[in-house]
């Protein structure tokens, strides 16, 4: 059964970087068939997606986010990486890391981290 | 990129209710359109994809219907369980959008 787990510091002062690590287990994560995304969620708000990577790398980012976020994978390891950098109390969320399983017309997220906190303050 | 536009956004039913969820794409989606289910301190759930397939292991009185920009998810009785935070996702364009999200509450 695959599973996602996120982790990285729940708590990240302004203007610095918030860096978090997705890991897979149990299952693939080489495939042309999905790739791996971050969506976060604000308190008591909606889920906005922050962006996608591929096995190879290849990146899609949310245009409101783009100019601060970075996503990086480490296949060998079976992880991926979220920066977001100059970071202000706006990008204090639950942050989740999913898979993005695309075959046919199936394009769904279908498999979920359980999510972290992390908080933006001084 | 992409506005997802859901409606109402919250709703207020009683157990055995139909119940009806609209969602509007700013454009054309075809049918890459997904419902996902929320639960509190819980992440999401898929429920239905493609805009009318059903996700494996869910309960047949979810369905999903539309194509192009106009989209619903009606529960057709609902039950205790159901009442959660509902969210459309369109999957047509790489840049993925989620609609506002639609709250489910007890009468």
């Amino acid at each position: 059964q695959l599973q996602l787990q996120e982790s990285g510091p729940g708590l990240v002062k302004p203007s610095e970087t918030l860096s978090l690590t997705c890991s897979v287990s149990g299952g693939s994560f080489s495939s042309s068939s999905y790739c791996w995304g971050w969506i976060r969620q604000p308190p008591g708000k909606g889920l906005e997606w922050i962006g996608n990577i591929y096995y190879t790398g290849s990146t899609d980012y949310n245009p409101s986010l783009k100019s601060r976020v970075t996503i990086s994978v480490d296949t060998s390891r079976k992880q991926f990486s979220l920066n977001l950098s100059s970071v202000t109390a706006a990008d204090t969320a639950v942050y989740y890391c999913a898979r993005d399983s695309s075959s046919g017309w199936y394009d769904a997220f279908d498999i979920w981290g359980q999510g972290t906190m992390v908080t933006v303050s001084s | 990129d992409i506005q997802m536009t859901q409606s109402p956004s919250s709703l207020s039913a009683s157990v055995g209710d139909r119940v009806t969820i609209t969602c509007r794409a700013s454009q054309t989606i075809s049918r890459y359109l997904n419902w996902y289910q929320q639960k509190p301190g819980k992440a999401p759930k898929v429920l239905i994809y493609s805009a009318s397939s059903l996700q494996s292991g869910v309960p047949s009185r979810f369905s999903g219907s539309g194509s192009g920009t106009d989209f619903t998810l009606t529960i057709s009785s609902l039950q205790p369980e159901d009442f959660a935070t509902y969210y459309c996702q369109q999957s047509y364009r790489t840049a993925r959008t989620f609609g506002q999200g639609t709250k489910l509450e007890i009468k």
